[in-house]
């Protein structure tokens, strides 16, 4: 069964940092780009950071350019979100989800459950 | 950046009726839309991708439409367990975006 779970979420005070992780399992990690999307409180869904399948390709949304980091791992099947000087616009749901191919250019098919940031004082 | 437009952002419906929304691009992105499905306290669900392809599983009464700027998600016949938003997605050229989304509910 193909599966993502994400993790590390939690509170943080306002230019705090956090590192959010998303564990893969089921299908051939490599072979797939992945994302992340993230939903704040009662609004729509936010597309975040892409990277392709073998990582050669990144791309962020300008709201998080130059403060949060994608990477992915593909000796421990797992993808990462470095995010620095964190604001409290970031509070939000973090999805991790699947591109339904290697190119960043796929549509999102496989979503993870979602990990919590919120950020505060 | 491509900006994405969708209307109405909510709408109420009757069981059975045909039930269509739109979503526009600020610039042409081909087929490289796709449509999701959020129920009330889930995931997004993929619907349609590459415009008008359904996704394994997705029941026939959704359908997609449209290329270049202008796309349509339709239902063909509301069912109770549709109540949800519908979200489109650019994923044509990054930055990716998402539309603002359209909450739908029965009358």
């Amino acid at each position: 069964e193909v599966q993502l779970l994400e993790s590390g979420g939690g509170l943080v005070q306002p230019g705090g940092s956090l590192r959010l992780s998303c564990a893969a399992s089921g299908f051939t990690f490599n072979n797939y780009a992945m994302n992340w999307v993230r939903q704040a409180p009662g609004k729509g869904l936010e597309w975040v950071s892409s990277i392709s399948g073998r990582g050669e390709s990144i791309y962020y949304a300008d709201s998080v350019k130059g403060r949060f980091t994608i990477s992915r791992d593909s000796s421990k099947n797992t993808l990462f979100l470095q995010m620095n000087s964190l604001r409290a616009e970031d509070t939000a749901v973090y999805y991790c989800a699947r591109g339904s191919g290697s190119s960043v250019r796929n549509p999102f098919d496989v979503w993870g459950q979602g990990t919590t940031v919120t950020v505060s004082s | 950046d491509i900006q994405m437009t969708q209307s109405p952002s909510s709408l109420s419906a009757s069981v059975g009726d045909r039930v269509t929304i739109t979503c526009r691009a600020s610039q042409g992105i081909s087929n490289f839309l796709a449509w999701y499905q959020q129920t009330p306290g889930k995931l997004p669900k993929l619907l349609i991708y590459a415009a008008s392809t359904l996704q394994s599983g997705v029941p026939s009464r959704f359908s997609g439409s449209g290329s270049g700027t202008d796309f349509t998600l339709t239902i063909s016949s509301l069912q109770p367990e549709d109540v949800a938003s519908f979200y489109c997605l650019n994923y044509n050229t990054a930055p990716f975006t998402f539309g603002p989304g359209t909450k739908v509910d029965i009358k």
